[in-house]
């Protein structure tokens, strides 16, 4: 069964500082991997995804991650937090062999202090 | 501007009223989904459907009812809601659902019943 888990509920950096959000994934099959952004009363904004091409991703406002099959992990960095970056994250599978289903892990709320 | 609209953003009934949520997409996607989210939970795919056609039915309790007249609107049908239903409801489109398509999700429907 295809699962993914954000190791952390919360994460608190400082503006300027760099970021990191931990996900974890778990796929029999070569997954596709997104991860998504949703600031306060708002939707989910695609912030970059991996489909078996390059494995550093790079996704908008300065947010990458890297694939790495061997730890089965799809960690988000951004070298400097900025204040505009605090907001919920969620990290996402989706295979070929279950139609396309996407599978959400928990959310990883990030704070910026000034 | 997300490209998928929802309306109303906010939406207060009693156990005993009809509503409908309403979403549009203007990206010529082919596939649209209805998602609930409560708080500390993960996002609960309801119903997708595909040119259409629904394709999938999580499980989903009849006092909600999906309707897709064409591939750029989705309506969700509100009837004899509980309290439990209160939850943010996100409307998503994707180019198809294929398991690489990125989704694509308007603002939500802030629903509380009372």
């Amino acid at each position: 069964a295809q699962s993914v888990t954000q190791l952390d509920s919360h994460v608190s950096v400082s503006e300027g500082t760099p970021v990191l959000l931990r996900c974890n994934y778990s796929s029999s099959y070569s997954p596709s991997l997104f991860w998504y952004v949703q600031h306060p009363n708002k939707g989910l904004q695609l912030l970059l995804k991996y489909t078996s091409a390059a494995t550093l991703v790079k996704g908008i406002n300065g947010f990458e991650a890297e694939f790495k099959k061997s730890e089965t992990s799809f960690h988000l960095t951004k070298p400097s937090a900025h204040m505009s970056d605090a907001a919920e994250y969620f990290c996402v599978v989706s295979v070929n062999n279950q139609g396309g289903k996407l599978i959400f892990g928990q959310g990883t709320e990030l704070s910026v202090k000034p | 501007e997300t490209g998928v609209t929802q309306t109303p953003r906010h939406l207060v009934m009693g156990m005993t009223n009809k509503k409908s949520l309403k979403c549009e997409q203007h990206l010529g996607h082919n596939a649209m989904y209805w998602y609930k989210q409560s708080a500390k939970k993960p996002l609960e795919l309801m119903f997708v459907y595909n040119f259409k056609e629904q394709t999938e039915n999580n499980s989903v309790p009849s006092r909600f009812s999906p309707e897709c007249p064409n591939s750029s609107h989705l309506f969700l049908h509100l009837h004899t809601l509980q309290p439990e239903d209160s939850a943010l409801y996100l409307c998503a489109s994707s180019q198809d659902q294929g398991y690489n398509s990125p989704l694509h999700f308007g603002n939500g429907t802030r629903l509380t019943v009372t």
